[in-house]
């Protein structure tokens, strides 16, 4: 079955960086989207970008551009988030989520069907 | 950046009661719009992908319609498993930009 693994939690310091893993299994990782949003406690859901494992392209919502790095590791069917310059702000969980198989992406909402369970990452001096 | 709006942000509702939640999109969307249900200390769950297709293995109590920009998930007769908090998506232009809406919660 699809399934979405993440690395586990995160501590980091005002200034840091820290970079998720997302290890894939059950499809062929290089034919759908991966996304990456994030949710803060308490709060809702915000995109952060998205990743299309068979070339690598990304595209990143315009609030983290510049500060987030999405790749990819074809050999290991795993997706990479990087984030920089973290504050405390960036204090939520992150989730990686595939789009879904069913549709073309690009021609639908990309709506997400399967999700990994979530890293939690703590920005705190 | 297009904005979504839910409404109403909590619902009170009984099991066996009809739950109708509403999605409003800043500008047209078409039918890029797509509902999740999230349940306390779990990941989001597809419900609804492109306005109105249920996803695999949602039940049959769960409908959704709407384009343009007004949306609405509907949950026929609620199942104590459906209080929850449900969320809608969207998904413009290519390369592409999501949003998400802040949410509805569904409780007792």
């Amino acid at each position: 079955q699809v399934q979405l693994v993440q690395s586990g939690a995160e501590v980091r310091k005002p200034g840091a960086s820290v970079k998720l893993s997302c290890r894939t299994s059950g499809y062929p990782f290089t034919t759908t989207y991966l996304l990456w949003v994030r949710q803060a406690p308490g709060q809702g859901l915000e995109w952060m970008g998205i990743i299309h494992p068979g070339d690598g392209t990304a595209t990143y919502a315009q609030k983290f551009l510049g500060r987030v790095t999405l790749t990819r590791d074809t050999s290991t069917t795993t997706a990479y988030m990087e984030l920089n310059s973290l504050t405390s702000e960036d204090t939520a969980l992150y989730y990686c989520a595939r789009a879904n198989p069913e549709t073309n992406c690009e021609k639908s909402s990309c709506a997400l069907a399967y999700w990994g369970q979530g890293t939690l990452v703590t920005v705190s001096s | 950046e297009i904005v979504l709006t839910q409404s109403p942000s909590t619902l009170s509702l009984s099991p066996g009661e009809r739950a109708t939640l509403s999605c409003r999109a800043s500008q047209s969307v078409s039918t890029y719009l797509a509902w999740y249900q999230q349940r306390p200390g779990q990941s989001p769950r597809l419900l609804i992908y492109d306005a109105s297709n249920r996803a695999t293995g949602v039940p049959a109590r769960f409908s959704g319609s709407g384009s343009g920009t007004d949306f609405t998930l509907t949950i026929s007769s609620l199942e104590p498993e459906d209080f929850a908090i449900y969320f809608c998506h969207q998904r413009t232009n290519w390369p592409p930009s999501f949003t998400f809406g802040p949410g509805t919660t569904v409780d007792i």
